[in-house]
């Protein structure tokens, strides 16, 4: 079984600031990804970023980076240079072959 | 390449009619996945099938819901007799084949509403 626990309902940041996202998962799997997802309003599930478990670097993909702290079964979402297009729920999510989201934390960027 | 498509966008059903939902995968994808996504929920993983088998349902309610991956054509998920519980958003996702070393990719996802 697996589960994913976002404690952030919602975050705000404002535009060229830098904002994290928590997440904190269990898992029995010895092999897994974990994912961040964003939804925009348009409702369309964009994949973020992809973490191998096996593996120790951090992720990054431009302005988005994770900490994977495999030890703790903690992986947060560090957001650069923060943009209005950011704004978004984001989910943290964690699977082999099926998926098991957290329940989101809401990224609200201001001017 | 065209991303997943799913069809319709928008689902309005009476109590106790069905509800057919379509998903075509990324073209080369021969695994699709279905969640359901409540108000204010994240996903919810409901089935995941290959082509004419489902291989794991551990997520779909066990009365009025089915799910089929036919040799030829898209992925449907069937919803009987549907109640307004069944009001949600229902995203099928694919990828080229299981497990963690790939990525699924969302479709759009249908909206269901009930009456």
């Amino acid at each position: 079984a697996q589960t994913v626990t976002q404690s952030q309902p919602e975050m705000s940041v404002q535009e060229a600031e830098t904002v994290t996202l928590s997440c904190t998962y269990d898992t029995s799997e010895s092999d897994y990804y974990l994912f961040w997802y964003k939804q925009p309003p348009s409702r369309q599930m964009i994949l973020v970023i992809r973490q191998e478990a096996y593996k120790q670097q951090n992720a990054t993909e431009n302005r988005f980076s994770v900490n994977f702290q495999k030890a703790a079964k903690s992986f947060s979402l560090k957001i650069s240079d923060s943009q209005l297009g950011d704004a978004a729920m984001y989910f943290c999510v964690t699977g082999y072959s099926t998926l098991t989201f957290g329940k989101g934390t809401m990224l609200l960027v201001s001017p | 390449n065209a991303g997943v498509m799913q069809n319709p966008r928008h689902l309005v059903r009476r109590r106790g009619q069905e509800a057919r939902l379509r998903c075509s995968p990324m073209k080369g994808h021969s695994h699709v996945y279905w969640y359901r996504q409540l108000p204010e929920e994240g996903l919810k993983f409901m089935v995941y099938l290959q082509k004419e088998n489902i291989i794991d349902e551990s997520g779909m309610p066990k009365e009025r819901f089915s799910a089929e991956f036919p040799k030829e054509g898209p992925s449907i998920l069937r919803i009987q007799q549907v109640v307004r519980g069944d009001s949600a958003a229902y995203f099928c996702a694919s990828s080229p084949s299981s497990g963690w070393r790939d990525t699924q990719y969302f479709g759009p996802g249908t909206r269901l509403t009930v009456l």
